[in-house]
């Protein structure tokens, strides 16, 4: 049972470049999320979706664009890299209600931009 | 608007002895309350939830946390620390009432010398 995986695992980019993260889950949940975890800033929500073809924004969602084309997948996008989006990404999911109220997570996408 | 604090950047504690990560929170409407860990170069695991009921909830590892509604605060205990306990802890809130999203502590590191 893979849970939530995230592609890549590390990154280095240029200022200026692009990248697409990848989040697949397959618990079936409708509920993923988007997060940046920065020193003494703790997690920070990027943006949301609440079910197949719905994003919503987040605390910190400028700079970043996201899709979620399949129930599955949420994806996160950079379309031009800057040295302030440094940091370690997280991706999670849940189910909308009942008892499993908790989020489940990846193990992280540590984004470096020089 | 919800937020939450988790006032100690770091906890020291020997092993055997009790410890207490503390958690203090603020939402409109009742609180849905969590902790999760955090290992080094590792996602969060769940620790353990408040949803309703008893105060005291237990969870993972032998943890085990308090809901205090006067106090607003959901404090993560553990009678006897373990050396492997040694890691990055955070506290997360959602409202019960009109918000998806769960907003998460700047996180506490326990270490535990042995």
């Amino acid at each position: 049972n893979a849970g939530v995986t995230q592609t890549p695992k590390f990154r280095v980019l240029k200022t200026g470049q692009s990248m697409t993260l990848l989040c697949a889950q397959d618990m079936n949940h409708e509920y993923m999320y988007w997060y940046r975890q920065d020193p003494g800033m703790g997690l920070r929500l990027i943006h949301y979706s609440v079910g197949e073809g719905t994003t919503a924004k987040g605390e910190v969602p400028d700079g970043y664009n996201v899709s979620r084309l399949k129930k599955q997948n949420f994806l996160l996008g950079l379309e031009s890299a800057a040295p302030s989006q440094t940091s370690v990404y997280f991706c999670a999911s849940r189910q909308p209600s009942g008892t499993a109220f908790e989020a489940f997570f990846g193990q992280g996408t540590r984004l470096t931009v020089v | 608007a919800q937020s939450v604090a988790q006032p100690e950047d770091q906890v020291n504690v020997a092993e055997g002895n009790p410890l207490t990560v503390k958690c203090t929170y603020s939402v409109s409407g009742n609180p849905y309350l969590f902790w999760y860990v955090q290992y080094p170069n590792r996602g969060l695991q769940f620790l353990l939830k408040y949803i309703t009921g008893d105060n005291l909830v237990k969870g993972s590892y032998g943890f085990e946390a308090e809901f205090n509604k006067s106090q607003t605060s959901f404090h993560l205990k553990k009678p006897s620390a373990l050396v492997s306990d040694s890691a990055l802890y955070f506290c997360a809130v959602r409202s019960t009432s009109g918000t998806y999203k769960y907003i998460f502590g700047t996180g506490t590191r326990l270490k535990v010398l042995a």
